[in-house]
């Protein structure tokens, strides 16, 4: 069955701190990983998009990390601030059937 | 540009009522795909059209559908509505369809049953 989890589910840190998001997937064959972020009472927005053959990529203080041989991959924020506060999603693209599969989330709180 | 626009923002249904939700892709874009998310499941693929034809059609009941018009404007009708389909619910619009596509969500439709 295809899956995505992520962990952990929500996170607190003090701003200027840096953070990492966990995510692992089962999901085959794979296409690609993609990180979105979703401030409260908004649509998601798109952070970094990952291909099989691709390892690392930035966005600004934002870098994923993806390891296709163990199926994880990472999101790493550095010097947090209050407006990363928000919930990260982990959505993995299966090539057949061209369906996304969503992870739950993780809430991150930044506070000052 | 203009972003992706749902509309409209909240709505307020009672048992057994029909709703039905419009959005409005980015200039160019042609594929238009639907998301339900809940504090419970998350975000959950609803369906995904493509110049008029539906695509993609995820794991809900029939009383879910959608339809693309010709400038690529989509709607999604939730019929005979229950409590569970209180939720957001978002659509994205793209280039094109599939897989590989970059996505850009519009705000949601904050739609509560009652």
């Amino acid at each position: 069955k295809n899956q995505v989890e992520q962990s952990p589910q929500s996170l607190i840190i003090l701003e200027g701190k840096n953070c990492t998001l966990q995510c692992n997937y089962t999901v085959s064959p794979f296409s690609n990983l993609r990180w979105y972020k979703q401030d409260t009472g908004r649509g998601p927005v798109s952070l970094t998009i990952m291909t099989f053959s691709e390892n690392t990529k930035s966005n600004g203080r934002y870098t994923a990390t993806l390891d296709a041989d163990t199926k994880q991959s990472s999101l790493h924020i550095t010097a947090s601030q209050l407006s990363d506060s928000a919930s990260y999603i982990c959505v993995v693209s299966a090539v057949d059937g061209n369906k996304l599969v969503f992870g739950a989330g993780t809430i991150l709180r930044v506070k000052s | 540009k203009a972003g992706v626009t749902q509309t409209p923002r909240y709505l307020i249904k009672t048992r057994g009522q029909q709703v039905t939700l419009s959005c409005s892709p980015i200039s160019g874009h042609r594929s238009v795909s639907w998301y339900q998310q809940t504090p419970g499941q998350g975000l959950q693929f609803l369906f995904e059209y493509f110049s008029e034809t539906q695509r993609n059609k995820g794991n809900f009941p029939g009383r879910f559908s959608g339809r693309q018009f010709s400038n690529s404007r989509s709607e999604m009708n939730v019929s005979t509505l229950e409590l569970g389909d209180s939720a957001l619910y978002l659509c994205a619009s793209s280039l094109l369809w599939g897989g590989d596509e970059k996505l850009f969500f519009g705000s949601g439709t904050q739609l509560s049953v009652l």
